[in-house]
C-alpha cells in the first residue's frame, strides 16, 4: 500500500457522460499527478499540480480538466466521454514535485470503462 | 519534448538467468531515469532510478546502467525469479523546477519460466 488512494476503483459509464476520479495523496505529499495507462499507449502524464497550483502539463484533452484542492485531494473531471477515453487512470503523489528529488507513489487506479 | 523508448516488448527467460531491458531517450537534458515495475492489476513501483552524474546503480539483483553520451539506460535483473515476471517501465525527465515530467517508455512485459 503506498498511502496514495483513489475513488472509484472501477467506473462504468456512456458515451457523452462526464465522470469526476478522486485521487487523495500521501501524508504530507504536496505533488499530485495524473496519468492515463490504456493497452496502446502505455503510461501518459497528463497533468501535476503541486501545492494547490498547475505545475506541468502533458497530454492531456481539453474535455480533461483538473484541480488541487486546500486539502491536497485533487480530482480529474473527464467530459464528453469517448470510448477512446476506456483506461486505468492512475494518480501518483510526492513530496517536492520535483522528478529526482523523491520518488512518486502511486495509487491504485481507476478503471475506467466506457461504452 | 521528450521521447523514451524500450525495447524489448516482451522477453522471456529462464528462471535463474539474467534478463535485461534498454532504453533510450531524446532529450539531452534529461538527467533523471527511474525504472518501475507493474505487477497484473496493480500499480506500478518504482524499483530503482539512477541520476547522470552516477554511471551505474545496484541494489541486491538490479542494476541499472547509463551511458550520456548515447543517450541510453538498461535495467539489469540478475539471478531472476518467478516473482519477477511483471510489466517493466523505463522513464527519463529533467529535475528542475518548472516541465518536471516523467516521460514513460512503452513497456517490457517479462516473464520467468519456472
Amino acid at each position: 500500500d503506498s498511502g496514495v488512494t483513489q475513488t472509484p476503483k472501477h467506473l462504468i459509464t456512456a458515451t457523452g457522460q462526464r465522470v469526476t476520479l478522486r485521487c487523495s495523496p500521501r501524508s504530507g505529499d504536496l505533488s499530485v499527478y495524473w496519468y492515463q495507462q490504456s493497452l496502446d499507449q502505455g503510461l501518459q502524464f497528463l497533468i501535476q499540480y503541486y501545492n494547490g497550483e498547475e505545475r506541468a502539463k502533458g497530454n492531456i484533452l481539453e474535455r480533461f480538466s483538473a484541480q488541487q484542492f486546500p486539502d491536497l485531494h485533487s480530482e480529474l473531471n473527464l467530459s464528453s466521454l469517448e470510448l477512446g477515453d476506456s483506461a486505468l487512470y492512475f494518480c501518483a503523489s510526492s513530496i517536492t514535485g520535483t522528478p529526482g528529488t523523491d520518488t512518486q507513489y502511486f495509487g491504485p487506479g481507476t478503471r475506467l470503462t466506457v461504452l | 519534448g521528450e521521447n523514451v523508448e524500450q525495447h524489448p516488448s516482451t522477453l522471456s527467460v529462464q528462471e535463474g538467468d539474467s534478463a535485461v531491458i534498454k532504453c533510450t531517450y531524446s532529450d539531452s537534458a534529461s538527467n533523471y531515469f527511474p525504472w518501475y515495475k507493474q505487477e497484473l492489476g496493480k500499480r506500478p513501483q518504482l524499483i530503482i532510478d539512477i541520476r547522470s552524474n552516477v554511471g551505474e546503480k545496484k541494489d541486491q539483483r538490479i542494476a541499472v546502467t547509463l551511458n550520456k553520451t548515447a543517450k541510453h539506460f538498461s535495467l539489469h535483473i540478475t539471478e531472476t525469479q518467478p516473482e519477477d515476471s511483471a510489466v517493466y517501465f523505463c522513464a527519463a525527465s529533467k529535475m528542475s523546477f518548472g516541465n518536471e515530467k516523467l516521460t514513460f517508455g512503452t513497456g517490457t512485459r517479462l516473464t520467468i519460466i519456472p
